[in-house]
Protein backbone atom coordinates (compact mmCIF):
# COMPACT_ATOMS: atom_id res chain seq x y z
CA UNK A 1 0.00 0.00 0.00
CA UNK A 2 1.47 3.59 -0.80
CA UNK A 3 1.92 5.68 2.07
CA UNK A 4 3.91 8.39 3.50
CA UNK A 5 4.43 9.03 6.94
CA UNK A 6 6.24 11.98 8.40
CA UNK A 7 8.02 12.69 12.07
CA UNK A 8 7.41 14.36 14.15
CA UNK A 9 4.10 15.11 14.62
CA UNK A 10 4.95 18.58 16.06
CA UNK A 11 7.54 20.10 16.66
CA UNK A 12 8.44 23.83 19.08
CA UNK A 13 11.32 25.42 18.65
CA UNK A 14 12.76 29.02 19.02
CA UNK A 15 13.50 31.34 16.74
CA UNK A 16 16.86 31.37 15.20
CA UNK A 17 17.28 27.64 15.85
CA UNK A 18 17.70 24.98 13.26
CA UNK A 19 15.42 21.86 12.82
CA UNK A 20 15.07 18.23 10.32
CA UNK A 21 11.63 17.22 9.64
CA UNK A 22 11.28 13.44 8.33
CA UNK A 23 9.45 11.64 5.76
CA UNK A 24 9.57 8.00 5.13
CA UNK A 25 7.49 6.43 2.34
CA UNK A 26 6.38 2.87 0.86
CA UNK A 27 5.74 3.98 -2.29
CA UNK A 28 5.91 2.60 -5.99
CA UNK A 29 6.84 3.00 -8.77
CA UNK A 30 8.18 6.63 -7.52
CA UNK A 31 8.53 9.51 -9.68
CA UNK A 32 9.21 12.72 -7.40
CA UNK A 33 8.82 13.92 -4.10
CA UNK A 34 7.78 17.32 -2.74
CA UNK A 35 7.62 19.35 0.33
CA UNK A 36 4.67 21.81 0.87
CA UNK A 37 4.37 24.44 3.51
CA UNK A 38 1.14 24.90 4.60
CA UNK A 39 -0.13 28.09 6.95
CA UNK A 40 -2.69 27.67 8.98
CA UNK A 41 -6.03 27.90 7.25
CA UNK A 42 -4.31 28.39 4.19
CA UNK A 43 -3.39 26.40 0.78
CA UNK A 44 -0.48 24.55 0.56
CA UNK A 45 2.68 26.11 -1.10
CA UNK A 46 5.41 24.16 -2.89
CA UNK A 47 8.69 24.36 -1.09
CA UNK A 48 10.98 22.20 -3.60
CA UNK A 49 10.89 19.25 -6.14
CA UNK A 50 13.21 15.96 -5.57
CA UNK A 51 13.67 13.75 -8.63
CA UNK A 52 14.75 10.32 -8.01
CA UNK A 53 18.36 10.90 -8.71
CA UNK A 54 18.92 14.04 -6.75
CA UNK A 55 20.20 13.47 -3.23
CA UNK A 56 19.93 17.34 -1.93
CA UNK A 57 18.37 20.66 -2.98
CA UNK A 58 17.96 24.17 -1.37
CA UNK A 59 15.73 26.74 -1.36
CA UNK A 60 16.93 29.79 0.61
CA UNK A 61 16.98 28.30 4.27
CA UNK A 62 15.22 25.09 3.08
CA UNK A 63 17.82 22.26 2.21
CA UNK A 64 15.52 18.89 1.43
CA UNK A 65 17.18 15.41 0.80
CA UNK A 66 16.50 12.29 -0.61
CA UNK A 67 17.58 8.58 0.05
CA UNK A 68 15.50 6.65 -2.65
CA UNK A 69 17.32 3.74 -1.69
CA UNK A 70 16.11 3.76 2.29
CA UNK A 71 13.16 5.75 0.87
CA UNK A 72 13.21 8.83 3.26
CA UNK A 73 13.58 12.29 3.07
CA UNK A 74 14.45 14.92 5.20
CA UNK A 75 13.41 18.69 5.20
CA UNK A 76 16.25 20.79 7.17
CA UNK A 77 15.31 23.95 8.33
CA UNK A 78 18.02 26.71 8.86
CA UNK A 79 18.12 29.75 11.68
CA UNK A 80 14.25 29.28 12.23
CA UNK A 81 12.09 32.48 11.93
CA UNK A 82 8.45 33.26 13.46
CA UNK A 83 6.90 32.84 9.98
CA UNK A 84 7.98 29.19 9.28
CA UNK A 85 5.21 28.44 11.89
CA UNK A 86 2.88 26.10 9.59
CA UNK A 87 2.48 22.50 8.47
CA UNK A 88 4.85 21.11 6.51
CA UNK A 89 3.36 18.07 4.09
CA UNK A 90 6.15 15.43 2.70
CA UNK A 91 4.09 14.70 -0.49
CA UNK A 92 5.30 11.52 -2.83
CA UNK A 93 4.18 11.33 -6.83
CA UNK A 94 3.59 7.65 -7.98
CA UNK A 95 3.57 7.27 -11.91
CA UNK A 96 1.17 4.50 -12.75
CA UNK A 97 0.81 2.79 -16.03
CA UNK A 98 0.00 5.12 -18.95
CA UNK A 99 1.08 7.97 -17.01
CA UNK A 100 -1.47 8.05 -14.63
CA UNK A 101 -0.26 10.47 -11.56
CA UNK A 102 -1.43 10.16 -7.91
CA UNK A 103 -0.21 11.98 -5.13
CA UNK A 104 0.37 10.64 -1.77
CA UNK A 105 0.30 12.92 1.07
CA UNK A 106 1.55 13.03 4.20
CA UNK A 107 -0.30 13.84 7.31
CA UNK A 108 2.66 16.73 8.04
CA UNK A 109 4.65 17.94 10.91
CA UNK A 110 3.30 20.77 12.08
CA UNK A 111 6.08 23.44 13.42
CA UNK A 112 6.04 26.03 15.86
CA UNK A 113 8.40 28.66 16.10
CA UNK A 114 8.36 30.74 19.22
CA UNK A 115 10.26 34.10 20.32
CA UNK B 1 2.95 36.14 -9.97
CA UNK B 2 -0.34 34.54 -11.38
CA UNK B 3 -2.32 32.91 -8.45
CA UNK B 4 -5.38 30.28 -8.12
CA UNK B 5 -8.27 32.25 -6.56
CA UNK B 6 -11.56 30.32 -4.86
CA UNK B 7 -15.13 31.94 -3.89
CA UNK B 8 -16.24 31.99 -0.73
CA UNK B 9 -13.69 31.71 1.39
CA UNK B 10 -16.19 30.54 4.28
CA UNK B 11 -19.46 28.92 3.96
CA UNK B 12 -22.40 27.73 5.95
CA UNK B 13 -24.43 25.86 4.99
CA UNK B 14 -27.46 23.70 6.43
CA UNK B 15 -27.30 19.75 5.60
CA UNK B 16 -29.26 18.99 2.75
CA UNK B 17 -28.42 22.01 0.85
CA UNK B 18 -26.83 22.52 -2.28
CA UNK B 19 -23.30 24.15 -2.18
CA UNK B 20 -21.32 25.87 -5.25
CA UNK B 21 -17.55 26.44 -4.75
CA UNK B 22 -16.16 28.38 -6.91
CA UNK B 23 -12.10 28.98 -8.72
CA UNK B 24 -10.21 30.36 -11.18
CA UNK B 25 -7.17 28.31 -12.22
CA UNK B 26 -4.33 29.71 -13.14
CA UNK B 27 -4.71 30.99 -16.91
CA UNK B 28 -2.24 29.01 -18.73
CA UNK B 29 -2.93 25.58 -16.87
CA UNK B 30 -4.51 22.69 -18.13
CA UNK B 31 -5.33 20.63 -15.45
CA UNK B 32 -7.62 21.33 -12.56
CA UNK B 33 -8.02 19.81 -9.03
CA UNK B 34 -10.30 19.76 -6.06
CA UNK B 35 -8.87 18.59 -2.77
CA UNK B 36 -10.16 18.85 0.62
CA UNK B 37 -8.96 19.17 4.15
CA UNK B 38 -11.05 18.21 6.79
CA UNK B 39 -9.42 19.43 10.01
CA UNK B 40 -6.35 18.19 11.73
CA UNK B 41 -6.65 15.20 8.82
CA UNK B 42 -4.67 15.04 5.42
CA UNK B 43 -5.28 16.40 2.23
CA UNK B 44 -7.34 14.37 0.10
CA UNK B 45 -7.46 14.33 -3.62
CA UNK B 46 -11.02 14.23 -4.69
CA UNK B 47 -11.19 14.98 -8.85
CA UNK B 48 -9.00 16.03 -11.10
CA UNK B 49 -9.95 17.89 -14.56
CA UNK B 50 -8.73 18.06 -18.07
CA UNK B 51 -9.42 18.55 -21.27
CA UNK B 52 -13.22 19.64 -20.30
CA UNK B 53 -13.54 16.43 -18.73
CA UNK B 54 -13.09 14.64 -15.50
CA UNK B 55 -9.45 12.53 -16.10
CA UNK B 56 -10.24 10.90 -12.13
CA UNK B 57 -11.79 10.75 -9.07
CA UNK B 58 -11.29 9.29 -5.75
CA UNK B 59 -14.32 7.61 -3.61
CA UNK B 60 -14.94 10.64 -1.62
CA UNK B 61 -16.29 12.02 -5.41
CA UNK B 62 -19.98 10.28 -5.25
CA UNK B 63 -23.02 11.05 -7.26
CA UNK B 64 -23.36 14.40 -4.64
CA UNK B 65 -19.82 15.87 -5.81
CA UNK B 66 -19.95 17.15 -9.59
CA UNK B 67 -17.77 19.39 -11.29
CA UNK B 68 -17.60 22.17 -14.33
CA UNK B 69 -16.11 24.46 -15.88
CA UNK B 70 -18.50 26.74 -17.48
CA UNK B 71 -17.29 29.69 -19.19
CA UNK B 72 -13.30 28.36 -19.55
CA UNK B 73 -12.44 30.05 -16.40
CA UNK B 74 -14.36 29.47 -13.68
CA UNK B 75 -13.82 26.03 -12.34
CA UNK B 76 -16.77 24.92 -9.79
CA UNK B 77 -17.08 22.25 -7.53
CA UNK B 78 -20.74 21.44 -6.42
CA UNK B 79 -22.21 19.25 -3.75
CA UNK B 80 -25.92 18.71 -4.16
CA UNK B 81 -27.16 17.79 -0.89
CA UNK B 82 -24.43 18.18 2.18
CA UNK B 83 -24.03 16.27 4.79
CA UNK B 84 -22.52 17.14 8.33
CA UNK B 85 -19.14 15.05 6.96
CA UNK B 86 -18.89 17.26 4.45
CA UNK B 87 -17.67 20.50 6.74
CA UNK B 88 -13.97 20.70 5.52
CA UNK B 89 -11.64 23.09 3.69
CA UNK B 90 -11.73 22.69 0.02
CA UNK B 91 -8.71 23.53 -2.30
CA UNK B 92 -8.84 24.19 -5.37
CA UNK B 93 -5.31 23.41 -7.54
CA UNK B 94 -4.08 23.90 -11.64
CA UNK B 95 -1.08 22.47 -12.82
CA UNK B 96 0.46 23.36 -16.26
CA UNK B 97 0.53 19.84 -17.02
CA UNK B 98 1.62 16.10 -15.15
CA UNK B 99 5.25 16.34 -15.73
CA UNK B 100 8.25 15.97 -13.46
CA UNK B 101 7.81 20.02 -13.97
CA UNK B 102 5.39 20.95 -15.29
CA UNK B 103 3.21 18.96 -12.74
CA UNK B 104 3.63 21.55 -9.66
CA UNK B 105 -0.12 22.07 -7.95
CA UNK B 106 -0.60 26.02 -7.63
CA UNK B 107 -3.26 25.76 -4.61
CA UNK B 108 -5.80 28.72 -4.24
CA UNK B 109 -6.20 29.27 -0.51
CA UNK B 110 -9.17 27.46 -0.03
CA UNK B 111 -13.05 27.24 1.04
CA UNK B 112 -13.87 26.54 4.70
CA UNK B 113 -17.48 24.72 4.53
CA UNK B 114 -19.56 24.16 7.25
CA UNK B 115 -22.42 22.26 7.39
CA UNK B 116 -24.88 22.49 10.64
Amino acid sequence: KNQVEQSPQSLIILEGKNCTLQCNYTVSPFSNLRWYKQDTGRGPVSLTIMTFSENTKSNGRYTATLDADTKQSSLHITASQLSDSASYICVVIVNNAGNNRKLIWGLGTSLAVNP
Amino acid sequence: EPEVTQTPSHQVTQMGQEVILRCVPISNHLYFYWYRQILGQKVEFLVSFYNNEISEKSEIFDDQFSVERPDGSNFTLKIRSTKLEDSAMYFCASSLGQGVNTGELFFGEGSRLTVL
